[in-house]
Formats: structure tokens, C-alpha cells, sequence
């Protein structure tokens, strides 16, 4: 079975104090890895997808990167409205009837203060 | 318009009430999915359609009915609900053997069952 633990469950830092959030992953195959953030009360908005090990994305202050077993959101010098939850998943590839879906971690709660 | 629009934003039923969430998404995606989200715990995937037919159903309870209408639209139908049915109610979509497998969700219908 599809496995996604996330660490820590919960992050403060001051704002400019880098940190990483981790995604530890067991999936029968993987198809791709997802990062999502989500604000409270809304819906997860898309932030990247990795397919392979050693891949590695950036998106202004955030950097993903996967290894065969887990993921990293690395968070250089955070400003407060990167305060959010931030969701891994992991995709497996489909097997005969099955469905393309994702398996989600519980998420990090990322709260960087002023 | 936005990718993938749900409405209503939120919702209040009794447990004798009859109602309906709906999703429609804009991104010309051809696989539609319905989350739930409650506190603590991972997002649990309910129902998948791909091209329009039901490839998954998580063993989700007969009081939610999905309904695919064409790959654009998404009902979940909802009667007798309980309590414990009250979550966050996630609409994604995605393009199923695309380049790009990303899933985008919807801001999601907050159910509250009284």
C-alpha cells in the first residue's frame, strides 16, 4: 500500500530562518511527486511535481528536491506569507483498471513569524 | 474563470436533508475526483472518474452518490448524512496519460451535517 509521512507536523521560524520540510514515501511505483500549499479554509494550489531522483524544482523561495525514498521542501529566508500547510503526495503508475490518483500526507503547518 | 470552480462554498444540512455539492473545471481535464478533508487526517480520496466513468470508489458509504455527467462537471449528491460526515469537500481534476499528471483542486464546499 501507497505510504506518505510528513515531518515535522508543525513548523514555527522567525521570518529569514531557512528550514526543510520532509516527505518520507513508500509507493509501488512512482509515477510523481506532488507539493501543494494550502491556506486554511481553501483548496490545495499546486507548487510542483518530481519525477525521478536527484530532480530538483524552484519556485521563489522554495526548492524541491526527491530521492528514491523521500522529498524535501527546502524554505530559504521565509516572509510570513509563506505561512501555510504544505501537502506531499505520490502518485504510483496505474496498474490495469486503475486510476491515476494521489496519496497525501498529512502536512506540514508551516507558521513563519514576523 | 478560475480551473476548477465548486459551489457552494458552504453548506449546512440536517441529517434528513437532501442536497448536492457540484465542481466544474475549466482546464479541459479528462479525470474528475472528489476528497474529503477532516482535521488530523491525510486527504481521503472518495470517487474517481476517468473519461467519464467511475474507476474508483473508495468504499465510501451509499449516503454519498457521485454523478459524471461529461468531463467537465461533478455532482456529489448527498442524503441521510451524519455528523461525522462534516468535512471539507475537495473537487480535482486532472489530464489522465498526460505529460503533466498534476491534480487541481477546487476551493472546496465546507459541509457542516446539524
Amino acid at each position: 500500500e501507497d505510504q506518505v509521512t510528513q515531518s515535522p507536523e508543525a513548523l514555527r521560524l522567525q521570518e529569514g530562518e531557512s528550514s526543510s520540510l520532509n516527505c518520507s514515501y513508500t509507493v509501488s511505483g512512482l509515477r510523481g511527486l506532488f507539493w501543494y500549499r494550502q491556506d486554511p479554509g481553501k483548496g490545495p494550489e499546486f507548487l510542483f511535481t518530481l519525477y525521478s531522483a536527484g530532480e530538483e524544482k524552484e519556485k521563489e523561495r522554495l526548492k524541491a528536491t526527491l530521492t528514491k525514498k523521500e522529498s524535501f521542501l527546502h524554505i530559504t529566508a521565509p516572509k510570513p506569507e509563506d505561512s501555510a500547510t504544505y501537502l506531499c503526495a505520490v502518485q504510483a503508475w496505474r496498474t490495469q483498471g486503475g486510476s491515476e490518483k494521489l496519496v497525501f500526507g498529512k502536512g506540514t503547518k508551516l507558521t513563519v513569524n514576523p | 474563470e478560475t480551473g476548477v470552480t465548486q459551489t457552494p462554498r458552504h453548506l449546512v444540512m440536517g441529517m434528513t436533508n437532501k442536497k448536492s455539492l457540484k465542481c466544474e473545471q475549466h482546464l479541459g481535464h479528462n479525470a474528475m475526483y472528489w476528497y474529503k478533508q477532516s482535521a488530523k487526517k491525510p486527504l481521503e480520496l472518495m470517487f474517481v472518474y476517468s473519461l467519464e466513468e467511475r474507476v474508483e470508489n473508495n468504499s465510501v458509504p451509499s449516503r454519498f452518490s457521485p454523478e459524471c455527467p461529461n468531463s467537465s462537471h461533478l455532482f456529489l449528491h448527498l442524503h441521510t448524512l451524519q455528523p461525522e460526515d462534516s468535512a471539507l469537500y475537495l473537487c480535482a481534476s486532472s489530464q489522465v496519460n498526460g505529460m503533466n499528471t498534476e491534480a487541481f483542486f477546487g476551493q472546496g464546499t465546507r459541509l457542516t451535517v446539524v
